[in-house]
């Protein structure tokens, strides 16, 4: 069982390139999430999907973009990259609404914009 | 105000006492209460989950839960130093389903 895989787990992006981090599941989970944590900080939402076709804004979603076709599934595209980019992405994932359901994380992926 | 506040520390204890770690948040409406543990370079990864007043406990940790007060805390007995890591706090809204993290706490426990 392989969890929340992301890829890549490193990039360097040049100002104005653009690119997807990947995120899957094999949970079968229904709620994903996407966060950025700047270095010492803690993490902040991008986007967050509750199903497929179900995305919505988190708190911070400028330049930045989702969609959720699958359910394993949860892209998150970075157009016009920007140094204030540079950050560590987590992808999570949770199996449903209550209140005793936990998010798990992937392995991150650590993004330079440069 | 944030939503999820913590002391960013760094919070020093040493081994074999017990460490405490605050939080508190802001919606009032929110029902699940998490405490995650990250290593540096690392993925958070959950400690004790918590959504009922009161205390409970897990082995060396006991989350503790004041609705009214809306103040979430963690108790870390008999400290080791594999226990020096950031603790983050995080809230999961109701209605919308989004889970919201504190800034994190930075600890270290002292050999």
């Amino acid at each position: 069982n392989a969890g929340v895989t992301q890829t890549p787990k490193f990039r360097i992006l040049k100002i104005g390139q653009s690119m997807t981090l990947q995120c899957t599941q094999d949970m079968n989970h229904n709620y994903m999430y996407w966060y950025r944590q700047d270095p010492g900080m803690g993490l902040k939402l991008i986007y967050y999907s509750v199903g497929a076709g179900i995305t919505d804004k988190g708190e911070v979603p400028n330049g930045y973009n989702v969609s959720r076709s699958t359910t394993e599934d949860f892209p998150l595209r970075l157009e016009l990259a920007a140094p204030s980019q540079t950050s560590v992405y987590f992808c999570a994932s949770s199996p449903r609404t209550g209140v005793n359901t936990e998010a798990f994380f992937g392995q991150g992926t650590r993004l330079t914009v440069v | 105000q944030k939503e999820v506040e913590q002391n960013s520390g760094p919070l020093s204890v040493p081994e074999g006492a017990i460490a405490s770690l605050n939080c508190t948040y802001s919606d009032r409406g929110s029902q699940s209460f998490f405490w995650y543990r990250q290593y540096s370079g690392k993925s958070p990864e959950l400690i004790m989950f918590i959504y009922s007043n009161g205390d409970k406990e897990d082995g060396r940790f006991t989350a503790q839960l004041n609705k009214a007060s809306q103040y979430v805390s963690l108790l870390i007995r008999d400290s080791q130093p594999s226990d020096s890591a950031t603790y983050l706090c995080a809230v999961k809204r109701t209605g919308d389903d989004k889970i919201i993290f504190g800034k994190g706490t930075r600890l270290h426990i002292l050999p």
